[in-house]
């Protein structure tokens, strides 16, 4: 069975600056997608990054970019010059990409970007 | 890029009585959909997920129950509900397969609260 493992409840970090959030996984298949998505106090789930397990390439978007290491089963997240709207729970998922679909998210960490 | 419609988005509903929410997808075909719950403050409980009409898959042994009976339609239902049925239900889409757009849509969410 797949599962996802956020292993820092809560983070706070400072406007401006950096912050990693971590995430493992657990699989044995080999084709698969992974996931960040943001969750503020609306409750709107808005996709942060997406990763495809055969792309060695890291994914980047803007202020945000990942770490996949897929034979470590890891797949952290970087914020860069964090901001006050970056405020809000994130939470890493998994998807397999073959017969089984199963969506599978990690617990979610708090991130708090103070002033 | 597809749209999830899902109602109604506030239920207050007693101890004892059914339950049906609805969820509608627009934008795509033979999505796989998926019904979440989330406590306050926690992660996404994965409950059921559906590859196609009629296919249910479920996560979580509970007082709930799925239906498909249209590609684009996914209804969760409970014929009693309990006091810890309450939580906020999350309905999503994705379809794995186009590499290059695969994401995970969302609905607006169901705040449920049995009194």
């Amino acid at each position: 069975a797949q599962t996802v493992t956020q292993s820092q409840p809560e983070m706070s970090v400072q406007e401006a600056e950096t912050v990693t959030l971590s995430c493992t996984y657990d699989t044995s298949e080999n084709n698969y997608y992974l996931f960040w998505y943001k969750q503020p106090p609306s409750r709107q789930m808005i996709l942060v990054i997406r990763q495809e397990a055969y792309k060695q390439q890291n994914a980047t978007e803007n202020r945000f970019s990942v770490n996949f290491q897929k034979a470590a089963k890891s797949f952290s997240l970087k914020i860069s010059d964090s901001q006050l709207g970056d405020t809000a729970m994130y939470f890493c998922a998994f998807c397999y990409g073959g017969s089984n679909y199963k969506l599978t998210f990690g617990k979610g960490t708090l991130l708090t970007v103070n002033p | 890029s597809q749209t999830i419609h899902q109602w109604p988005a506030t239920l207050v509903q007693p101890v004892g009585s059914p339950l049906s929410l609805e969820c509608t997808v627009e934008g795509t075909s033979n999505p796989n959909l998926y019904w979440y719950r989330q406590a306050a403050g926690r992660g996404l409980q994965l409950l059921f997920y559906s590859v196609g009409i009629g296919q249910i898959s479920s996560e979580v042994p509970q007082n709930l129950s799925a239906s498909r009976p249209q590609d684009r339609q996914f209804i969760l239902s409970s014929k009693k509900l309990l006091l810890s049925d309450s939580g906020f239900y999350l309905c999503a889409s994705i379809k794995t397969g186009e590499d290059l757009n695969t994401e995970a849509f969302f609905g607006q969410g169901t705040r449920l609260t049995v009194v």
